[in-house]
């Protein structure tokens, strides 16, 4: 079974067109995240929900918009896609942000989804 | 202001030699500290964490608070580890920042 699943896997597209990519995790955690990663392989938080609550929007354009139906799923919907938009995008999860960590457990270990590879034209 | 550090883009070393990815941090309180790998094609998945002091695959890797360093060893650097590694602190506001990144490139 897979933990952490992305749809679509690649996704190529025109400029100025809107596209979405889901995430689903069947992990029963409660926090799921969005990620960029560029061409230089830098990895950049983009949004970080908590039972479907957003806890973190970083600096992102409002093109851009979360949306989570439940806490197993956070989609990321993307409205007038530019050139600048092409990376790969990764899903992410973890248990529980809230908590703080102790020796024995950690709640915010990330399990990541596959990967989507967004190609702007 | 909170940042992590890896010095190096690139590391090259050829087999048997040991290895050392470098990561420093600055993070007021006490963040958890993590380790991910991205091997060739693979989606990211944790390598160790401070927490636990474990080695896995031959890594370990020691919090140094007094250093803010939490670099990442292993004696004998073997093909199969060349990957992208990256460092993660994680605060408990859910924030987590990703280091830059170190491409590993274990030579024959």
């Amino acid at each position: 079974d897979t933990a952490v699943s992305q749809t679509p896997k690649y996704l190529v597209t025109q400029m100025g067109n809107d596209k979405s990519i889901k995430c689903e995790q069947n992990l029963g955690h409660d926090t799921m995240y969005w990620y960029k990663q560029d061409s230089k392989k830098f990895l950049k938080i983009m949004f970080s929900y908590n039972n479907k609550e957003l806890i973190i929007n970083e600096t992102v354009p409002n093109r851009f918009s979360p949306k989570s139906p439940d806490k197993a799923h956070l989609n990321l919907h993307i409205n007038s896609l530019e050139l600048g938009d092409s990376a790969v995008y990764f899903c992410a999860s973890s248990q529980d942000r809230r908590r703080t960590w102790t020796s024995a457990n950690s709640y915010n270990e990330q399990f990541f989804g596959p990967g989507t590879r967004l190609t702007v034209l | 202001a909170q940042r992590v550090t890896q010095p190096e883009k690139l590391l090259s070393v050829f087999k048997g030699a040991p290895v050392e990815l470098k990561c420093n941090y600055s993070y007021s309180g006490s963040p958890e500290l993590f380790w991910y790998v991205q091997y060739s094609r693979q989606r990211l998945q944790l390598l160790l964490r401070h927490i636990s002091r474990e080695s896995i695959k031959g890594f370990t890797a020691d919090l140094n608070k007094g250093e803010t360093s939490f670099h990442l060893k292993k004696p004998f650097a073997q093909e199969e580890d060349s990957a992208m590694y990256y460092c993660a602190p994680y605060t408990n506001a859910g924030k987590s920042t990703f280091g830059d990144g170190t491409t590993l490139t274990v030579k024959p």
